[in-house]
């Protein structure tokens, strides 16, 4: 049984550019959250999908933007990419509901230069 | 809006010895605590967690939290550190009513001497 997988694990942008980072959920799992890791921080939240929409999101701007597709996977898109983007980026997966444990991706390591 | 915060950002003990990673969080209502562990090179894996009940909770390799309600911690043990247990630690925080969004604390980085 596949964990959460992300793709791709590592890649780099120049500032401006537009990058789309993609996320399977663990099996059996329906929500997909992301978050953002810098360097020598915790992860902060993002945004989560459930049934293909938005339902929470974190203090990020508008060039933060997602989708979930019918099969549960996720995209992350992010927009006019700035220095202070270059970040690890994970993916989380559980079951709709509070108190489901929820699982982590290994990430994928995004440097804007 | 909830807050986590980890007292101890950098922590080297030497092997056999007791560990206790400090873990505080700002919420008045009803919340679920995670305790996740990051080895290097590796995802997220979650040590333990509370949801209610005894606030004394074991997880995985021999760590145990407990939540102590009154002073808003909950805060991870150990009681005999080994050199894989050299990792980064995370504490975080659920809120009853924000769906599965978790709000971590920023880290601490355990290095066990051998």
């Amino acid at each position: 049984d596949a964990g959460v997988t992300q793709s791709p694990t590592h890649l780099i942008k120049t500032r401006g550019q537009q990058v789309t980072l993609r996320c399977s959920p663990k099996s059996g799992h329906d929500t997909v959250s992301w978050y953002q890791q810098a360097l020598g921080q915790g992860p902060q939240f993002i945004f989560q999908y459930y049934e293909e929409e938005e339902r929470q999101r974190g203090n990020f701007p508008d060039r933060f933007s997602g989708h979930q597709f019918p099969n549960y996977s996720s995209e992350l898109n992010v927009n006019a990419l700035l220095l202070g983007d270059s970040a690890l980026y994970l993916c989380a997966s559980s079951q709709t509901g509070t108190g489901n444990t929820i699982y982590f991706g290994e990430g994928s390591w995004l440097t804007v230069v | 809006a909830q807050s986590v915060s980890q007292h101890n950002h950098h922590v080297i003990l030497s092997e056999a010895a007791s560990l206790e990673l400090g873990c505080n969080y700002s919420y008045g209502g009803t919340v679920n605590l995670f305790w996740y562990v990051q080895y290097p090179g590796q995802h997220l894996q979650l040590l333990l967690k509370y949801f209610s009940g005894d606030p004394l909770v074991k997880g995985i390799k021999g760590f145990e939290a407990e939540f102590i309600k009154s002073k808003f911690s909950f805060n991870l043990r150990k009681p005999s550190v080994q050199w894989s247990d050299t990792a980064e630690y995370f504490c975080a925080v659920n809120a009853y009513n924000a769906g599965n969004m978790l709000t971590f604390g920023g880290g601490t980085r355990l290095m066990v001497k051998p």
